[in-house]
């Protein structure tokens, strides 16, 4: 099971910050990748990127100068960072195992980009 | 990074059979088998019911099957029920550029 956790409501051009929490298995191991996943209110699916325990990422080319992601295998979880947002990242964040196959999703976690 | 494309919409009536498809390039989905299906309900999170074009996650029914031909793979749903109501998502793996793209979703209606 995936559990997301963070700010719900970001300010312009501050830095959106999440966390998943990984229960029930290891994010270790290096089977597996983790990514994270988010859908504007209404529209479809954008995969931001992931990242293996190793620490090595794979990200969006629209986003990857505004995303990082981390991972903290001593807290079995990894966490996303967006900056200088804007209205347009206003989405249901979603973390989620693996990338090119993502077999179990988190609920998601509304997250408003307003002033 | 273009989106796969699928069509807005499909419907059918309960017990037949309807087919969604995802177009892409060479590039994505005619380039590599990592063409995933997802079926989104109302207010719910995604849920994978075909992976590697064909291949089916326990627990999804076999009404569900997957195939590709060239640039464009497809999801056919078999025996329509009236729980298949949802949006569906296909994904395709993009290359070292691009790795993972989404289709804009296909909303099903069982009439």
């Amino acid at each position: 099971q995936l559990q997301e956790s963070g700010s719900r409501l970001v300010k312009p051009p501050q830095t959106l910050s999440l966390t998943c929490a990984v229960y029930g298995g290891s994010i270790s191991g290096g089977t597996y990748s983790w990514s994270w996943i988010r859908q504007p209110p209404g529209k479809g699916l954008e995969w931001i990127g992931d990242i293996y325990d190793s620490g090595t990422t794979y990200y969006n080319p629209s986003l990857k100068s505004r995303v990082s992601i981390s991972v903290d295998t001593s807290k079995n979880q990894f966490s996303v960072k967006v900056t200088s947002v804007t209205a347009a990242d206003t989405a249901l964040y979603y973390c989620a195992r693996g990338a090119t196959t993502l077999d179990s999703w988190g609920q998601g976690i509304l997250v408003t980009v307003s002033s | 990074q273009s989106a796969l494309t699928q069509p807005p919409s499909a419907s059918g009536s309960p017990g037949q059979s309807v087919t969604i498809s995802c177009t892409g390039t060479s590039s994505d989905v005619g380039g590599y088998d990592y063409v995933s299906w997802y079926q989104q309900e109302p207010g719910k999170a995604p849920k994978l019911i075909i992976f590697e074009v064909i291949k089916r996650p326990s627990g999804v029914p076999d009404r569900f099957s997957g195939s590709k031909f060239g640039n464009t793979a497809s999801l056919t749903v078999s025996g329509l029920q009236a729980e298949d109501e949802a949006d569906y998502y296909c994904s395709s793996y993009g290359g070292s550029e691009n790795f993972v793209i989404f289709g804009g979703g296909t909303k099903l209606t069982v009439l």
